[in-house]
């Protein structure tokens, strides 16, 4: 049964801490997405990858987060220095990248708490 | 700009009571229309795809249709483990991989 993994499921952090969530896609998917959701916000777009190279990125608060795919296996995303307005569930999806169009697969997600 | 809004926001029902929810979007060429589910504290789980006006798509108690400017989900005889919130997406022609979700249909179902 082919999922994506994320981890850490839950991380509390105080402020000004780095943090770092991992994503394993499903094998053989060559699109890896982040997002956040809050109760305000909803689903947010934060990055996209195909291919391990960053498609887009225009989501992200780019002083303070950053996202890599260091091998196909692996995502990561970063917050330094972290803030309380961070606080969200962050989701990593993949997707096949064929097929017009594809669906994505979300994890299980990361909530993350900064006091 | 593309957009999607859904509604209601809420929607409480009784067992067996169907209904519908609401999906409008404006996009510059649709690709592709989604619908997902998603339960309290998991990530959204994928139901439909939709590709052009007129489609419909099935999966036990749920039905989605498509047309040039909204997608409903249709629920038909609901039951409790049907409660969630469900959420639709679009994507467009011109944005590569990239897709836009609503804010989501709360649905809960009472015994």
């Amino acid at each position: 049964d082919a999922r994506v993994t994320q981890t850490p499921r839950h991380k509390v952090t105080e402020m000004g801490q780095e943090v770092t969530m991992r994503c394993q896609p499903i094998l053989g998917h060559n699109t890896v997405f982040w997002y956040r959701q809050t109760m305000m916000q909803g689903l947010e777009l934060l990055a996209y990858f195909r291919n391990r190279a960053p498609l887009d990125d225009s989501g992200m608060p780019k002083d303070r987060f950053s996202a890599e795919m260091p091998d196909a296996t692996l995502a990561t995303l970063k917050i330094q220095p972290s803030e309380p307005r961070d606080s969200a569930v962050y989701f990593c999806a993949s997707g096949s990248g064929t097929g017009d169009p594809y669906e994505q697969y979300f994890g299980p997600g990361t909530r993350l708490t900064v006091t | 700009e593309d957009q999607v809004t859904q509604s209601p926001e809420a929607l409480r029902l009784q067992e067996g009571e169907s209904s519908s929810l609401n999906c409008s979007y404006t996009v510059s060429g649709l690709r592709g229309l989604f619908w997902y589910r998603q339960d309290p504290g998991k990530g959204p789980e994928f139901l439909f795809t939709l590709y052009s006006a007129g489609e419909e798509k099935e999966k036990e108690r749920l039905k989605a249709t498509l047309t040039k400017k909204e997608s409903f989900l249709h629920i038909t005889a609901p039951k409790p483990e049907d409660s969630a919130t469900y959420l639709c997406a679009v994507q467009a022609r011109s944005s590569a991989s990239k897709i836009i979700f609503g804010s989501g249909t709360r649905l809960s179902i009472r015994p």
